[in-house]
């Protein structure tokens, strides 16, 4: 198994543009987080998909949207594309299952998408 | 909210000689905390949690609820061992992780 993988590896967008990230887990995981790392600071969540469903939501705009598909691999959009939005984009898969978890999985974390937005 | 702090940027040590990097966070609950690190050009990656208590590559974190602190310990720094390190938290049932800003670990010899 490669692990998570993550496309494209870079991506040079302009102000007002749209963007799509994807991600494949580790094959047999269920849960795909995202994360946003801006330069000098640690990952910040953005979204946790499990079952095709969200489970979570970090503290982000509506211009921030995700989906999983039924193989489990998700995509993140993000509209209107903004300056500040330039970072390192990471995908995490677990095999944490939200029936019977109480606490979390470890998180496998792909290499991630560097966005840059002139 | 929940937060996590680790205060230094850059801790620059000796090879051989103890190492700790500082961790702390803030949560009225029963916090789950990791440590995860990213070697040069590879990805994240766990390094160790609290509820296994367990010794990776020879560091140590002890969860300290009076403190809310969750540091790192080596007591003999290796060369390998420069990296990014990441604390982290997570506070519900949930994937979600709340990190630090990290700490680079450079160890000279």
């Amino acid at each position: 198994d490669a692990g998570v993988t993550q496309s494209p590896t870079h991506l040079i967008k302009t102000r007002g543009q749209q963007v799509t990230l994807r991600c494949s887990p580790i094959s047999g995981h269920k849960s795909v987080s995202w994360y946003q790392q801006v330069l000098g600071q640690g990952p910040q969540f953005i979204f946790q998909y499990y079952e095709k469903e969200e489970r979570g939501r970090g503290n982000f705009p509506d211009r921030f949207s995700a989906r999983q598909f039924p193989n489990y691999s998700s995509e993140l959009n993000v509209n209107a594309l903004l300056l500040g939005d330039s970072a390192l984009y990471l995908c995490a898969s677990s095999s944490w299952d939200f029936s019977t978890s109480i606490y979390t999985d470890t998180q496998y974390f792909g290499p991630g998408t560097r966005l840059t937005v002139l | 909210a929940q937060r996590v702090t680790q205060p230094e940027k850059l801790l620059s040590v000796f090879k051989g000689a103890p190492v700790e990097l500082k961790c702390n966070y803030s949560y009225s609950g029963s916090p789950e905390l990791f440590w995860y690190v990213q070697y040069s050009r590879q990805r994240l990656q766990l390094l160790l949690r609290h509820i296994s208590r367990e010794s990776i590559k020879g560091f140590t974190a002890d969860l300290n609820k009076g403190e809310t602190s969750f540091h790192l310990k080596k007591p003999f720094a290796q060369e390998e061992d420069s990296a990014m390190y990441y604390c982290a938290l997570n506070t519900g049932t949930a994937s979600k992780l709340t990190f630090g800003t990290g700490t680079r670990l450079q160890v000279t010899l």
